[in-house]
């Protein structure tokens, strides 16, 4: 089976700019969870999505979206784009709903605010 | 205080030794993850447990619930095991059931 799949890998945006990215996961899986990472702040939930409802958001500002498709495919949005938003976002899939399943995580996106 | 500490922050091994992290959290769990992040961000799920002892080749996970602590050794550790390692732990189903990861251990496993 291929992996979760992330695209694109690298993204240089300016402030203020919006910014779409997209998350593929393993084939069969339902559920799609997205994470921030810096290195100040370490890995962050950002939300979860299973059956193109989001189930879950973790503390970020309501410049961050997501959706999910019906082939679970998802996009998640950061809008009006700041310096801080600089980090790696990471999309990770599982069989079925929550984070009590083993999580298959994707390479990343390496998103860069100028 | 963050809800999942982790020790020591930087390991420095030779091969061949054995490797402990550990991790402490504060809350009580449904479940909690041991991940490996190697040089250029690609994480991978090492274990998921919610009560004992799990082991994968050379790798050991523990987890004792009613002390709030888990650990990942590593034995005969060898250069390819150099990476960050995180712990992330789920809380008890309610309106935090997210994962909430630790700061990560960096191990440097020098040949």
């Amino acid at each position: 089976k291929a992996g979760v799949t992330q695209t694109p890998r690298y993204l240089i945006k300016t402030r203020g700019q919006q910014v779409t990215l997209s998350c593929s996961p393993i084939s069969g899986h339902r559920s799609v969870s997205w994470y921030q990472q810096t290195p100040g702040q370490g890995l962050q939930f950002l939300f979860e999505y299973f059956s193109e409802t989001q189930r879950n958001k973790g503390n970020f500002p309501g410049r961050f979206s997501g959706r999910q498709f019906s082939n679970s495919r998802s996009e998640m949005n950061v809008s009006t784009l700041e310096l801080g938003d600089s980090a790696l976002y990471l999309c990770a899939s599982s069989p079925d709903r929550g984070p009590i399943y083993e999580q298959y995580f994707g390479p990343g996106t390496r998103l860069t605010v100028t | 205080k963050n809800e999942v500490e982790q020790s020591p922050q930087n390991l420095t091994a030779q091969e061949g030794e054995f490797i402990t992290i550990n991790c402490s959290y504060s809350v009580g769990i449904s479940a909690l993850h041991w991940l490996q992040q190697h040089p250029g961000g690609g994480i991978v799920s090492l274990f998921m447990l919610s009560s004992g002892k799990k082991k994968h080749g050379r790798l050991i996970a523990t987890i004792n619930i009613q002390e709030k602590h888990s650990s990942l050794h590593i034995t005969a550790s060898h250069p390819r095991d150099s990476a960050v390692y995180i712990c992330a732990v789920l809380p008890k189903r309610g309106s935090n059931y997210k994962l909430t990861f630790g700061k990560g251990t960096l191990l440097t496993v020098n040949p």
